[in-house]
């Protein structure tokens, strides 16, 4: 069964930085893209990153470029997101989602985590 | 910048058929997905590649997509079906692109 969890949401001040991991398990960990999706409260989803499987060629927004980045550990099938800068409207659920396939872009995305809830206030 | 465009909500009645639409540039050039979310719960996909739907998905959704427009169906529609429905693309820059919503009403 494929699963991934979330963690590392929390309260942040604006200028402040977090961390966000994503456990994964069954599946072949280097075998599929992942992606992180958000989604802020009551509002509708926007795709933030995403990184190949094999590769680990990274994709952004333009609204996150040269603050966040995703990376990924192999060795114990990690999704991280570091998430730096943060601005008020950061605030959002973040859900990592697995791909289809290992594609970073271009391919649908068929099992989400819960997600974690990032609150960016002073 | 590419963009998606949803109708904010559409409504059905119960075993009717209810058409969600999604509309951007050329978007029958790529391939849209269509995924589902109830209230508190993560995002769920329902079809993808345009109208494959992953298993588990039951045959009465379906989908299309052609020119400008992306449109996922629903026959038969049954409560169970009422939540946000979120079309998604990649942009010639391979970033991803969603619509922003349409509530799906079943009354």
């Amino acid at each position: 069964e494929v699963q991934l969890l979330e963690s590392g949401g929390g309260l942040v001040q604006p200028g402040g930085s977090l961390r966000l991991s994503c456990a994964t398990s069954g599946f072949t960990f280097y075998n599929y893209a992942l992606n992180w999706v958000r989604q802020p409260p009551g509002k509708g989803l926007e795709w933030v990153s995403s990184i190949s499987g094999a590769a680990g060629a990274t994709y952004y927004a333009d609204s996150v470029k040269g603050r966040f980045a995703v990376s990924k550990d192999n060795s114990n099938n990690t999704l991280y997101l570091q998430m730096n800068s943060l601005r008020a409207e950061d605030t959002a659920v973040y859900y990592c989602a697995k791909a289809m396939v290992d594609m970073a872009t271009g391919t649908d995305l068929d099992f989400w985590g819960q997600g974690t809830l990032v609150t960016v206030s002073s | 910048s590419f963009e998606l465009t949803q109708p904010p909500s559409v409504s059905v009645s119960p075993g009717q058929t209810a058409t969600i639409t999604c509309s951007g540039d050329n978007l029958g050039d790529k391939y849209a997905c269509w995924y589902q979310q109830k209230p508190g719960q993560s995002p769920v996909l329902v079809l993808y590649q345009d109208n494959k739907r992953p298993s588990g998905i039951p045959e009465r959704f379906s989908g299309s997509n052609s020119g400008n427009t992306a449109k996922l169906t629903i026959s038969g529609t049954q409560a169970m079906d009422e939540a946000d429905y979120f079309c998604q693309a990649w942009d010639s820059s391979s970033a991803g692109v969603f619509g922003g919503g349409t509530k799906l009403t079943v009354l």
